[in-house]
């Protein structure tokens, strides 16, 4: 398995503003996935990050929105930019280890 | 049609009593079904990960697949107050989790 964190916890920001968003695991791995979770809904793909390369965004889901970085083989961050009430969710770092998936404890994010 | 189908509930039983939790698909390619557990203001917890047809189990809960039938369900024994949360089934071809939307349980003291 995988412990993973992710900072902040829960955030209330402003409409038009942005927010980082980082995930840590504590081993090395190749792929990491961002999902939001949107209220009463279940989990939707935003993009997977591998390290070294661009990130690969779902289908609605674009790179001036939601640009990702992946530094290295434990770290990624996921920033919401331009924000507006519709992007308030939980947004979910997600580590693939061996074959199965597991998950942060996420970001609560409120735009008002 | 949305590629997994999941039941919202909610589902509301007594302590002891047997949750049963159903999810079907569409997607003949997926392989490797799983089953979470997202307690309020959680991020989903791993609980049961399957990739054959057929049951498995792990002390209280009991996964099963039927491929044929394109049907998963999982099985909660003695159910308790602290297994109350939201039960979210997933499945994969390759290694992208397609989800259901994610039956609420609350199991009644």
């Amino acid at each position: 398995s995988a412990v993973i964190s992710q900072k902040p916890s829960r955030d209330i920001c402003q409409r038009g503003t942005s927010l980082t968003i980082q995930c840590q695991v504590d081993s090395q791995v190749t792929m990491m996935f961002w999902y939001r979770q949107q209220p009463g809904q279940s989990l939707t793909l935003i993009a997977t990050a591998n390290q070294g390369s661009e990130a690969t965004y779902e289908s609605g889901f674009v790179i001036d929105k939601f640009p990702i970085s992946r530094p290295n083989l434990t770290f990624s961050t996921l920033t919401v930019s331009n924000m507006s009430p519709e992007d308030s969710s939980i947004y979910l770092c997600s580590v693939e280890s061996g074959s199965e998936q597991y998950f942060g404890p996420g970001t609560r994010l409120t735009v008002t | 049609q949305k590629e997994v189908e999941q039941d919202p509930g909610p589902l509301s039983v007594p302590e002891g009593a047997i949750v049963s939790l159903n999810c079907t698909y569409s997607n003949s390619a997926f392989q490797y079904f799983m089953w979470y557990r997202q307690y309020s203001r959680k991020g989903p917890e791993l609980l049961m990960y399957t990739y054959s047809s057929g049951n498995k189990e792990d002390g209280r809960f009991t996964a099963q697949v039927d491929k044929s039938s394109k049907y998963i369900s999982l099985f909660i024994r003695d159910s308790q107050p602290s297994d109350s949360a939201t039960y979210l089934c997933a499945m994969t071809a390759d290694y992208k989790l397609s989800f259901g939307a994610g039956t609420t349980v609350t199991v009644r003291a």
